[in-house]
């Protein structure tokens, strides 16, 4: 069983669609992200949290510490947001454990 | 303000070959971390350099070595390469441990 699972593995949406996607983590953690991945490679870091709730835009994170389990939403979809989602955390040696990614599709 | 930087974009080599991947943090960051992501996985931590010493390694044999130099750039050397250590090799920088980390755009190795 991976440390970090997320669900779903694929998601596709209509333009304007609320989506959510999810992240459980069996290990002790000191924080957690949330990456988006383009085709061809590029990471970029969305959100880096370690309680609570976060917001940018359209993109929402949070974390429940207790329940060991993290959700990404996006509101109002656009085509645009279609690449991988990764949920990563930092383990309590302060070595970053991945997902293996959500694929979404968002269509027009 | 450039942000982290890899050489080369993409690279082929044969088995047995050896190879070299560079990676230059952002400016001030002084911890630089290489991931490897096979096609279709998330990525894997290999190692970790923080102030030019090695900070974490991951699972990944000795065939994997890095440094990082006083500039805080830092290589991955992969030694006696298989077809299966083709994938994408990502770079990360930050300013510490336990930060937010900028990765670069990667590199393609592709092991023929």
């Amino acid at each position: 069983k991976n440390e970090v699972e997320q669900s779903p593995q694929n998601l596709t949406a209509q333009e304007g669609e609320f989506i959510t996607i999810n992240c459980s983590y069996s290990v002790g953690i000191s924080a957690l992200h949330w990456l988006q991945q383009h085709p061809g490679g590029g990471i970029v870091s969305l959100f880096m949290l370690s309680s609570g709730k976060k917001k940018h835009g359209r993109l929402i994170a949070t974390i429940n510490i207790q329940e060991k389990h993290s959700s990404l939403h996006i509101t109002a979809s656009h085509p645009r947001d279609s690449a991988v989602y990764i949920c990563a955390v930092h383990d309590n040696t302060d070595k970053l454990i991945f997902g293996t990614g959500t694929r979404l599709q968002v269509f027009p | 303000d450039a942000g982290v930087t890899q050489s080369p974009t993409h690279l082929i080599k044969t088995r047995g070959q050896h190879v070299t991947l560079r990676c230059s943090p952002i400016s001030g960051h002084k911890s630089v971390s290489w991931y490897q992501q096979v096609l279709g996985q998330g990525p894997q931590f290999i190692f970790q350099y923080y102030e030019k010493e090695e900070r974490g390694r991951g699972n990944f044999p000795d065939r994997f070595s890095a440094r990082q130099f006083p500039n805080y750039s830092s290589e991955l050397n992969v030694n006696a390469l298989l077809l299966g250590d083709s994938a994408l090799y990502l770079c990360a920088s930050s300013l510490g441990s336990g930060v937010k980390q900028f990765f670069g755009p990667g590199t393609r190795l592709t092991v023929l």
